[in-house]
């Protein structure tokens, strides 16, 4: 079966670090993403990982591990409007022309001052 | 704005109703995806369309049917839904290959 596992929720407080991790055990890999959903929005794209190693975007870090199955997202000098839900989806084939993502339930950042 | 408009962005309707929600991007994408998310679980892919071909239907009831007229336009038409619908639908698209899909804002239903 597809599974991909994150923690529900994490808080930290406006300027710290937080890395949110996912695992996943699926019948392919051919990529992994990450998305930021605010409540009542759209998810938007944060970063994409294919290889393994870290994939630096400004604030915005995401580390992959194959072999492992498993990957996190680094943020970094956080903000208040990082508050969010963070999804974690896998692309579980090759498919030419489309993408079918199997979907992590997200985790959801709470940021305090 | 993300290039993915949903209308409308909220429905109410009763479970003898037939409604239709719409989805339209001006990405030029090739592909283009409808998604339930529900409270407490992970976004579940409904259908996919690329290049107005469906390419996946991930085992979704019939009261749920696509329409895909041409590669800007999706839509999905309502009829007869539960109470366990009542979800936010999502319309996505992409390019080929491994760009990232674009996502619209949304519609949340709410079947009484």
């Amino acid at each position: 079966g597809q599974n991909i596992d994150q923690p529900t929720e994490m808080t930290a407080t406006e300027g710290a670090i937080v890395q949110i991790n996912c695992t996943y055990q699926t019948s392919g890999f051919n990529g992994l993403f990450w998305y930021q959903q605010h409540a009542g929005e759209a998810p938007t794209f944060l970063s994409y990982n294919v290889l393994d190693g870290l994939e630096e975007k400004g604030r915005f870090s995401s580390f992959l591990s194959r072999s492992k199955g498993y990957s996190y997202l680094l943020l970094k000098e956080l903000q208040m409007k990082d508050s969010a839900s963070y999804l974690c989806a896998v692309r579980d084939r090759a498919n030419t022309g489309f993408q079918k993502l199997v979907f992590g339930t997200g985790t959801r950042l709470l940021v305090s001052p | 704005e993300t290039g993915v408009t949903q209308t409308p962005r909220h429905l109410v309707m009763g479970m003898t109703n037939k409604k239709s929600l719409k989805c339209e991007q001006h990405l030029g994408h090739n592909a283009m995806y409808w998604y339930k998310q529900s409270a407490k679980k992970p976004l579940e892919l409904m259908f996919v369309y690329n290049f107005k071909e469906q390419t996946e239907n991930n085992s979704v009831p019939s009261r749920f049917s696509p329409e895909c007229p041409n590669s800007s336009h999706l839509f999905l038409h309502l009829h007869t839904l539960q109470p366990e619908d009542s979800a936010l639908y999502l319309c996505a698209s992409s390019p080929q290959r491994n760009q990232p899909q674009h996502f619209g804002d949304g519609t949340r239903l709410s079947i009484l």
